[in-house]
C-alpha cells in the first residue's frame, strides 16, 4: 500500500502561472481534503469531497478549484498563482467506516513557492 | 467559534521531562478531539484521540485530559525522549460535519 501520493513534492511558480497539485489514495477511501499549511497557523482545509462528483469548499478555498472524478484521485487546482499561496500543501483521505474515529491519512506533501 | 486555540507554539524538554500541549474551544458541537504528530518533511499522522464523554485517555506515554466544562483538553507526554521531537496539532470536529479543525501547532524540542 503506498497510502496518499501527492506529486510533485516541490515546486516555483511565478505569479499567474497555474498549476494542478496531483493526490492519489489507494486505500478506497471516500474521504479526501486538501490542506494548507503554514508557519504558525496550523492546518487549513480548503477544499474536501465526501465522494466522487462530490466536493466542497473549507476554510480557504479562495484562488483554488478541485475535481473528483474518481475515488483515487483529488487535484487541486491553482489558477493565477499569488505570492500568498505560497505554501506546504498537504492531501489526505479517510475511511467512512468507523465515524470520525477512522483517522486522517496524510500525504507527504507538496512545498510551492510563488514568487 | 470554529477555532481551536493551541498553546505554546514552541516548548523545549529535558529527556524523560513530560511535555504539555493545551488546547481550547469554543464551538460545544465538537465531539472528537485528535491528537497528530508530524515529524519535518513529513505528513501529519494520528496520535491519540479522544471523544468528550471520557476526562482523560492513555496511549503509552501519551496522555489526554479532556476538561469538558471549560472546554479544554491537552496532550502529556510522558518520560519524553529525544524521538518525541515533533509538531503536534490538536484538532476538533463534530460528528456528520466531515471537516476538521486543526489547531496552530506546538514544535516539541526534546533534548538528549
Amino acid at each position: 500500500n503506498a497510502g496518499v501520493t501527492q506529486t510533485p513534492k516541490f515546486r516555483i511558480l511565478k505569479i499567474g502561472q497555474s498549476m494542478t497539485l496531483q493526490c492519489t489514495q489507494d486505500m478506497n477511501h471516500n474521504y479526501m481534503y486538501w490542506y494548507r499549511q503554514d508557519p504558525g497557523m496550523g492546518l487549513k482545509l480548503i477544499y474536501y469531497s465526501v465522494g466522487a462528483g462530490i466536493t466542497d469548499k473549507g476554510e480557504v478555498p479562495n484562488g483554488y478549484n478541485v475535481s473528483r472524478s474518481t475515488t483515487e484521485d483529488f487535484p487541486l487546482r491553482l489558477e493565477l498563482a499569488a505570492p500568498s499561496q505560497t505554501s506546504v500543501y498537504f492531501c489526505a483521505s479517510r475511511t467512512y467506516r468507523g465515524g470520525e474515529n477512522s483517522p486522517l491519512h496524510f500525504g507527504n506533501g507538496t512545498r510551492l513557492t510563488v514568487t | 467559534q470554529q477555532q481551536v486555540k493551541q498553546s505554546p507554539q514552541s516548548l523545549i524538554v529535558q529527556k524523560g521531562g513530560i511535555p504539555i500541549i493545551n488546547c481550547a474551544y469554543e464551538n460545544t458541537a465538537f465531539d472528537y478531539f485528535p491528537w497528530y504528530q508530524q515529524f519535518p518533511g513529513k505528513g501529519p499522522a494520528l496520535l491519540i484521540a479522544i471523544r468528550p464523554d471520557v476526562s482523560e485517555k492513555k496511549e503509552g506515554r501519551f496522555t489526554i485530559s479532556f476538561n469538558k466544562s471549560a472546554k479544554q483538553f491537552s496532550l502529556h507526554i510522558m518520560d519524553s525522549q529525544p524521538g518525541d521531537s515533533a509538531t503536534y496539532f490538536c484538532a476538533a470536529t463534530t460528528s456528520g460535519t466531515y471537516k476538521y479543525i486543526f489547531g496552530t501547532g506546538t514544535r516539541l524540542k526534546v533534548l538528549a
